[in-house]
C-alpha cells in the first residue's frame, strides 16, 4: 500500500515553455502533498507544501508564479513549471502523507531537462 | 551547522560486511525517517521511528532520543544495497507547519 506515482518520469522541453508534473496517491487519500527539487549530488529541498483545496505554502526563495501548484483532489497534486529556463532543469519529487502520522510516501521523481 | 548531519558521506565496503550509517540532529523531533535513493532517483521510505529500534529484513534502524542520534545498519550487505541513504527529521518551518529536513545523504557502494 501507500503508493505515490508521478507523471511523466522524465521530460525535455524548450526554454520558455511550460511543463506540468502530476503526483498521485494511488491507494490512499493524501491530505498534504510536498514538492521537492534535487540538484545532482545534493539533498532534497522542499519547494512547497500543498493541502487539498487550499493554496500551497511556498518555501522562502521559491517563486510562486513560476512554480504553480494545484492540489485539486485528495489524490492529485500538480506542479507546473512556467516559462521554463535551463536552470530549472532538476529532479522533482513529490511526497504525500495521510495527515497526523508523520509518514510520508515518496513518488519516483520526474527529471526535467530544459534546453 | 546543519540541523541534520550524516556520517560518513561516502562508504565503500565489500559484499557481506556489516554497514553502519549515522545521523545526528540538533533539535527535538517527533520522528525520524530513513530513506533510500537509488541511482535512478526514486526514493523509498525505509523506516520511520520515534523510539527504540525497528528491523526490516537485513535493515535495522535505532534511535536515541536523548542523544539525538540514529543509526541505520545493514547486515550481510549486498551490491543491490548500493544507494544513497538519507535521514530526515520533521522540523517546524517558518510558516508553522512541519516539514522534513534532510541530511546530506550517505553514498554507499557495496563491491562484489
Amino acid at each position: 500500500g501507500a503508493v505515490v506515482s508521478q507523471h511523466p518520469s522524465w521530460v525535455i522541453c524548450k526554454s520558455g515553455t511550460s511543463v506540468k508534473i502530476e503526483c498521485r496517491s494511488l491507494d490512499f487519500q493524501a491530505t498534504t502533498m510536498f514538492w521537492y527539487r534535487q540538484f545532482p549530488k545534493q539533498s532534497l529541498m522542499l519547494m512547497a507544501t500543498s493541502n487539498e483545496g487550499s493554496k500551497a505554502t511556498y518555501e522562502q526563495g521559491v517563486e510562486k508564479d513560476k512554480f504553480l501548484i494545484n492540489h485539486a483532489s485528495l489524490t492529485l497534486s500538480t506542479l507546473t513549471v512556467t516559462s521554463a529556463h535551463p536552470e530549472d532543469s532538476s529532479f522533482y519529487i513529490c511526497s504525500a502523507d495521510t495527515g497526523g502520522s508523520y509518514e510520508q510516501y515518496f513518488g519516483p521523481g520526474t527529471r526535467l531537462t530544459v534546453t | 551547522k546543519n540541523e541534520v548531519e550524516q556520517s560518513p558521506q561516502n562508504l565503500t565496503a565489500q559484499e557481506g560486511e556489516f554497514i553502519t550509517i549515522n545521523c545526528s540532529y540538533s533539535v527535538g523531533i517527533s520522528a525520524l525517517h530513513w530513506l533510500q535513493q537509488h541511482p535512478g532517483g526514486g526514493i523509498v521510505s525505509l523506516f520511520m521511528l520515534s523510539s527504540g529500534k525497528k528491523k526490516h529484513g537485513r535493515l535495522i534502524a535505532t534511535i536515541n532520543i536523548q542523544e539525538k542520534h540514529s543509526s541505520l545498519h545493514i547486515t550481510a550487505s549486498h551490491p543491490r544495497d548500493s544507494a544513497v541513504y538519507i535521514c530526515a527529521v520533521p522540523l517546524i518551518s517558518n510558516f508553522g507547519n512541519e516539514k522534513l529536513t534532510f541530511g546530506t545523504g550517505t553514498r554507499l557502494t557495496i563491491i562484489p
